[in-house]
């Protein structure tokens, strides 16, 4: 069964340097999660988009955006990366996710990011 | 005190034993639990999901879940050292997001 894909799966990044993370979703999913987990932490929940909207927002820095598009993958877009910026980013995705819905999240494998 | 709490373990198991792994959440208007399965480095893969009071089983997992006591377990049978991983708990309140507790590391011994 086909899975989330997310690339690139490692990226390297001087401090202050953009990066953007890309994510797409289970056919026929149109939902997209994204977390953050650092070093021995859980993940944690950074931004989702339903529809192309955002549709719930958690600890996302004002230095990240993101946004869906009309095929319904995602780009995390992150500039002036810090040091603390360094973890797996996660994409999950799910069906009708909108605010409530229990549907289930799907993981993606990950992008690893490291800020030098 | 953490929205979602387990025991970071790790916890041991012989081969075929029962693994018991327990999670408790703080918010009394979540909807949805699930386990998650982590190796590290990997992305958190699917185990179970509860919404309803009770047990729900799936092969040699079951999970329980108890809204008044705000309580969710996973139990493991026969388990196999490629069992051994980190176990999520996550909850699903309000909204999309899914709030996760720090995990419990499993070591199954042969």
């Amino acid at each position: 069964a086909a899975g989330v894909i997310q690339s690139p799966r490692h990226l390297i990044k001087e401090k202050r340097e953009t990066a953007t993370l890309k994510c797409y979703p289970i056919p026929r999913h149109d939902t997209v999660y994204w977390y953050q987990q650092g070093p021995g932490q859980d993940p944690q929940f950074l931004i989702s988009f339903y529809e192309k909207m955002q549709s719930d927002k958690g600890s996302i820095p004002d230095r990240f955006s993101a946004q869906q598009f009309s095929d319904y993958h995602s780009e995390l877009n992150m500039s002036s990366l810090e040091l603390g910026d360094s973890a797996l980013y996660f994409c999950a995705s799910s069906t009708s996710g909108w605010q409530g819905s229990t549907d289930t999240q799907y993981f993606g494998p990950g992008t690893r990011l490291t800020v030098l | 005190q953490k929205e979602v709490e387990q025991n970071s373990g790790p916890l041991s198991v012989p081969e075929g034993a029962i693994a018991s792994l327990n999670c408790t959440y703080s918010d009394r208007g979540s909807q949805s639990f699930f386990w998650y399965r982590q190796y590290s480095g990997k992305s958190p893969e699917l185990i179970m999901f509860i919404y309803s009071n009770g047990d729900k089983e799936d092969g040699r997992f079951t999970a329980q879940l108890n809204k008044a006591s705000q309580y969710v377990s996973l139990l493991i049978r026969d388990s196999q050292p490629s069992d051994s991983a980190t176990y999520l708990c996550a909850v699903k309140s309000s909204g999309d997001k899914l709030t996760f507790g720090t995990g419990t590391r499993l070591a199954v011994r042969p």
